[in-house]
């Protein structure tokens, strides 16, 4: 079974300290994988769509990578307004449906 | 704002009552996906509908149903609620099926 894994499920972070968030996937036949934002309550928010391995898309403090078996999100010198829950996902394809991770539930504190 | 458009926004009903949901996508999307989120369960993908045809289904029940009208707007019906079908549910849309997507802000429903 198609599989999306992040990791960790919860990361405490002080104001300014840079840090990664990990996505890993064990979908054959990949066909880009997608970052969102979401606070609690809403609905996700778009980050980043990565196609291909060694791909970086970059926004503010957020900077997403791609290799041919993981991702990552990292987020550098963070401030309390990037507290959210992150999210990645498969897109569907062919007979794929799309399907996201548990996410990662970061906390900056001030 | 992404421009998916849901209602209710809340909605407290009975067990075994049937709800429906609407959600209209994003001007010019043509692809609609319900997911149902809970606490324990994560984002969990249900139905996609692609300019009107079912594109890819997910764990749906039985109990739940859903269509996409010709001016691309879409409805999830939920019948024979349970409690634990309390959930957050939300729409999103996109330009064609396997594009990024965009969200709305959801629907609390509230099985009691």
């Amino acid at each position: 079974e198609d599989q999306v894994t992040q990791s960790p499920e919860a990361l405490r972070l002080q104001e300014g300290e840079s840090s990664s968030l990990n996505c890993s996937y064990t979908v054959s036949g990949l066909r880009g994988l997608f970052w969102y934002r979401q606070d609690p309550g809403k609905g996700p928010e778009f980050l980043f769509t990565l196609y291909s391995a060694g791909e970086e898309k970059e926004k503010e403090r957020l900077k997403a990578t791609l290799t041919k078996k993981e991702s990552f999100l990292h987020i550098t010198a963070p401030k309390p307004e990037d507290s959210a829950t992150y999210l990645c996902a498969r897109p569907p394809g062919g007979s794929y449906i799309p399907t996201f991770g548990r996410g990662t539930s970061l906390i900056v504190h001030p | 704002d992404s421009g998916v458009t849901q209602t209710p926004k809340h909605l407290i009903t009975a067990t075994g009552q049937r709800v429906t949901l609407r959600c209209s996508p994003r001007s010019g999307d043509l692809s609609v996906y319900w997911y149902q989120q809970s606490l324990d369960q994560g984002l969990q993908f249900l139905i996609q509908y692609y300019n009107g045809e079912e594109r890819a289904k997910g764990n749906i029940l039985e109990r739940f149903s859903a269509q996409q009208f010709p001016d691309l707007h879409s409805e999830l019906n939920l019948s024979s609620l349970e409690l634990g079908d309390s959930a957050l549910y939300f729409c999103a849309s996109s330009v064609a099926w396997a594009d990024e997507q965009y969200f709305g802000p959801g629907t609390r429903l509230t099985v009691t």
